[in-house]
């Protein structure tokens, strides 16, 4: 069965550390990608996404991922955290021949000011 | 303008008893959704419908019945509401069956 893994359920930083978040999938066709953030009290909304090309895509706020199609994973990342990036972030996955969205748990980020 | 919003956004009722959700999106998309989030913020998709068809229904209920009277909506209904569907109930569209998905703000339902 399809199933999509997000390594850290909570991770605390304080500003300007870089951050990494893992997200691995367990599917051998094709997908499509994404990040999606939701804000304290907000709806979620695209961080960035990859369907194909450039393995290396950039989103807003200065997020990138990097798909890494031998190892299955799609990590975030960002090189310098601010207090407002504190939220929620889930990894998700289509697979482009049953479309079925498969979301992670989750990793939720607390940034300290 | 709100891209997709739902109606209403809390919902607090009684175990036993019947009720709605309303989503609309005004993006112009072929594909809704209708998401389910527990406590632990764990998203579950629990349909998905591409131009008023039925395509993704997952292991729910079947007190959970979607219906798409056109494009641009996609309403859930629930029959005998039993504790365990307290959650946020999101609503999502997208162009195509594989795109990036736009939320709704979810309804948080709690039942008691």
């Amino acid at each position: 069965a399809q199933s999509v893994s997000q390594h850290n359920h909570h991770v605390i930083l304080s500003e300007a550390a870089s951050l990494e978040l893992g997200c691995n999938y367990s599917y051998g066709g094709t997908v499509n990608l994404f990040w999606y953030v939701q804000y304290p009290g907000q709806h979620l909304q695209l961080l960035l996404k990859y369907f194909s090309g450039d393995p290396l895509v950039k989103g807003i706020k200065g997020f990138e991922a990097e798909f890494i199609k031998s190892k299955f994973s799609f990590n975030l990342r960002k090189p310098s955290v601010q207090w407002s990036d504190t939220a929620e972030y889930f990894c998700a996955v289509i697979n482009t021949g049953g479309f079925k969205t498969i979301f992670g748990a989750g990793t939720r980020l607390f940034v300290k000011a | 303008d709100t891209a997709v919003s739902q109606t209403p956004k809390y919902l607090v009722t009684q175990m036993g008893n019947d009720k709605s959700i309303k989503c609309e999106q005004n993006l112009g998309h072929d594909t809704m959704y209708w998401y389910k989030q527990d406590s632990k913020k764990f998203l579950k998709i629990m349909f998905s419908y591409n131009n008023k068809e039925l395509i993704i229904n997952e292991t729910v209920p079947n007190r959970f019945s979607p219906k798409s009277p056109d494009k641009a909506h996609l309403n859930l209904h629930i029959n005998s509401l039993e504790l365990g569907d307290s959650a946020v109930y999101f609503c999502a569209s997208s162009q195509g069956l594989a795109d990036t998905q736009y939320f709704g703000p979810g309804t948080r339902l709690t039942v008691l």
